[in-house]
């Protein structure tokens, strides 16, 4: 099954308000990404973040990790209707290949 | 400096024919990984390639499904005799390989459809 599981499923917001998405995963991970993906295109990366760091930020982006609960969230702060997209967060599952979770579709209305 | 170059963007194939799916990695990238989207789920990994080695295909279906990474020229997975399951979208990802973490650069996809 897949690493991580990501809530929620679904969301929806107004543009300038705040998104929070949720990955939990299951086994020790060396990192943790976040991925963006629009419909119907390829994955954009989004930000890493290792196993000793607790939180980091990229412009608009917030992630934390946990790694005591293995979760981590995602929040995208005064959110745009460009941001509509999916989300997916991803671990290492060793060789660098990753091992993503089923997304969190954000919808995001002007 | 393109980016990772996926052909054809979109096959439909009937149930039982071939299909060829083509990734050009990122100029000096050595490594592709495959991974496959089924509707609505996330990708999930099939393959990871270096040149002219397979590296891990633990991902990959054991019948119909193979991939390759030739020294001159694209990747290419190949499935065989394909069957309406195989519909999904099919991404590489590549990246130049060597020691520490090395970011994944993914390709538009491919998306099959198998009528």
């Amino acid at each position: 099954s897949q690493q991580g599981e990501e809530d929620p499923q679904a969301l929806s917001i107004q543009e300038g308000e705040n998104a929070t998405m949720n990955c939990s995963y299951k086994t020790s991970i060396n990192n943790l990404q976040w991925y963006r993906q629009n419909s119907g295109r390829g994955l954009v990366h989004l930000i890493l973040i290792r196993s000793n760091e607790r939180e980091k930020h990229s412009g608009r982006l917030r992630v934390t990790l946990d790694t005591s609960k293995k979760s981590s969230s995602l929040l995208i702060t005064a959110s745009r209707a460009a941001d509509t997209a999916s989300y997916f967060c991803a671990t290492d599952g060793g060789r660098d290949k990753l091992i993503f979770g089923t997304g969190t579709r954000l919808q995001v209305f002007p | 400096n393109a980016g990772v170059m996926q052909n054809p963007r979109h096959l439909v194939r009937r149930r039982g024919q071939e299909a060829r799916l083509r990734c050009s990695p990122m100029k000096g990238h050595s490594h592709v990984y495959w991974y496959r989207q089924l509707p609505e789920e996330g990708l999930k990994f099939m393959v990871y390639l270096q040149k002219e080695n397979i590296i891990d295909e633990s991902g990959m279906p054991k019948e119909r499904f193979s991939a390759e990474f030739p020294k001159e020229g694209p990747s290419i997975l190949r499935i065989q005799q394909v069957v309406r399951g195989d519909s999904a979208a099919y991404f590489c990802a590549s990246f130049p390989g060597g020691a520490g973490y090395n970011e994944q650069f993914f390709g538009p996809g491919t998306r099959l459809t198998v009528l």
